[in-house]
Formats: C-alpha cells, structure tokens, sequence
C-alpha cells in the first residue's frame, strides 16, 4: 500500500528554471493538496483538486500551476524558479473535499533553488 | 478566516515526564480537530481527531479532549518516550468548510531527552 508518492525527494534549481513536482495516490481519493512547509509558517496550502479535471488555488499560488488529469495524479509546476520557492514541499490527499476529513500526506519534497 | 494558535517551541523534556502541547482555536460554528504528528525526514501524519464536543480523541499513549467552551484542544501523554521527539501540529476543519477549510497551527516542536 504506497498510499502519497512524491518525487523527486531532493532537487537544487537555479533561478529562472522550471521544474515539475510529481504527486501520485493509489487510494482512489478525490481531494489532493499541494503544501510548502516553511520555518515558523507552518504549512500553507498551494493548490488543491477536489476531483479529475478540477483545481482551484489556495493560500499562496502565485508562482505555481497544477494539472489534474486524473484522480491519481497532481503535479506540481514551478514555471520560474526563485529564491523564495526555496521550501518543503507535500501533497496530500483525502476521501472527500470537506476539511474534517483525514489527510494522507506524501514524505515531502525539499526544493533549494539557488 | 478561521486561526489555530500553539506554542511553537522548541519544548525540551526529559524521558517519562508530562508532556502538554496546548491548542487554540478560533472558529464559527463546530469544527472537527486534529493533530497531526511529523516525525525527523517524513511528512505528517494523523495521531488523532475529535468531531464534536467533549470527544476524546487517543492513540499511542497521546489524548486531547474537545473543549467547546474553551476552543481548546490540549496534546497530552503521561511519560513521553525518547521516540516522541517530533513537529507536533494541531488542526481545525469543517465538514462543510469546502476543499479549503481545514486550517494548520504552525508546528510544535517538542524534544524528548534520555
């Protein structure tokens, strides 16, 4: 049972490059989220997909575009990367779209850009 | 907007003592609570949750009870263990709160020291 799967777990990025941030589940969820985590922010939501075909932003999206295809997968895009991006990155997911359900969170992505 | 406040520390304790992470909420209506646990290097993960008032959420020794009269949610464990050293997060979401309506205190840290 792999539940979240992020890749890639380590990435160093100039600025001014792009990137893709893959995020898959096997639980057939329909809700997935996109989360940096920063020193003394907590965890703040990026985007997030309540189903195949549906994204929305969410606290801090500028920056950052995502795609839903399918119910499996949410990557995440950088289009150009900047020092401020320098974050831990999670995908999360969950049965439904409410806040009172349980999020399964990916190991994390730790992004440096230079 | 809803808010989740928790002491950030560090919080050093020493193996076996009493261990209390405080959480507040600020919320309209009857949220759901949660904390979650982030061990060194992996993403966060659900300890335990509580869906209405007076619930007792509990899981590895960890409870915390619903209180609405104080929009509190408080972390404790009789005799915390070397293995509890971890980012500790408290939680708040609505059933009917949308994609985005659960919202993240910003991490305790707690250290247990042999």
């Amino acid at each position: 049972n792999a539940g979240v799967t992020q890749t890639p777990k380590f990435q160093v990025l100039k600025t001014g490059q792009s990137m893709t941030l893959q995020c898959a589940q096997d639980m057939n969820h329909e809700y997935m989220s996109w989360y940096r985590q920063d020193p003394g922010m907590g965890l703040r939501l990026i985007h997030y997909s309540v189903g195949a075909g549906i994204t929305d932003q969410g606290e801090v999206p500028n920056g950052y575009n995502v795609s839903r295809s399918t119910t499996e997968d949410f990557p995440l895009r950088l289009l150009s990367a900047a020092p401020s991006q320098t974050s831990v990155y999670f995908c999360a997911s969950s049965l439904g779209s409410s806040g009172a359900n349980v999020l399964t969170f990916g190991a994390g992505s730790r992004l440096t850009v230079l | 907007g809803n808010s989740v406040t928790q002491m950030e520390g560090p919080v050093t304790l020493s193996e076996e003592a009493f261990l209390t992470i405080n959480c507040t909420y600020t919320a309209t209506g009857y949220p759901s609570l949660f904390w979650y646990v982030q061990y060194p290097g992996e993403g966060l993960q659900l300890l335990l949750k509580a869906t209405k008032a007076d619930d007792k959420g509990s899981n590895k020794g960890f409870e915390a009870t619903y209180r609405k009269e104080t929009t509190s949610f408080h972390l404790e464990k009789g005799s915390v263990q070397v293995s509890d050293s971890a980012v500790y997060f408290c939680a708040c979401g609505y059933s009917g709160g949308g994609a985005d309506g659960l919202t993240f205190g910003k991490g305790t840290h707690l250290i247990i020291q042999p």
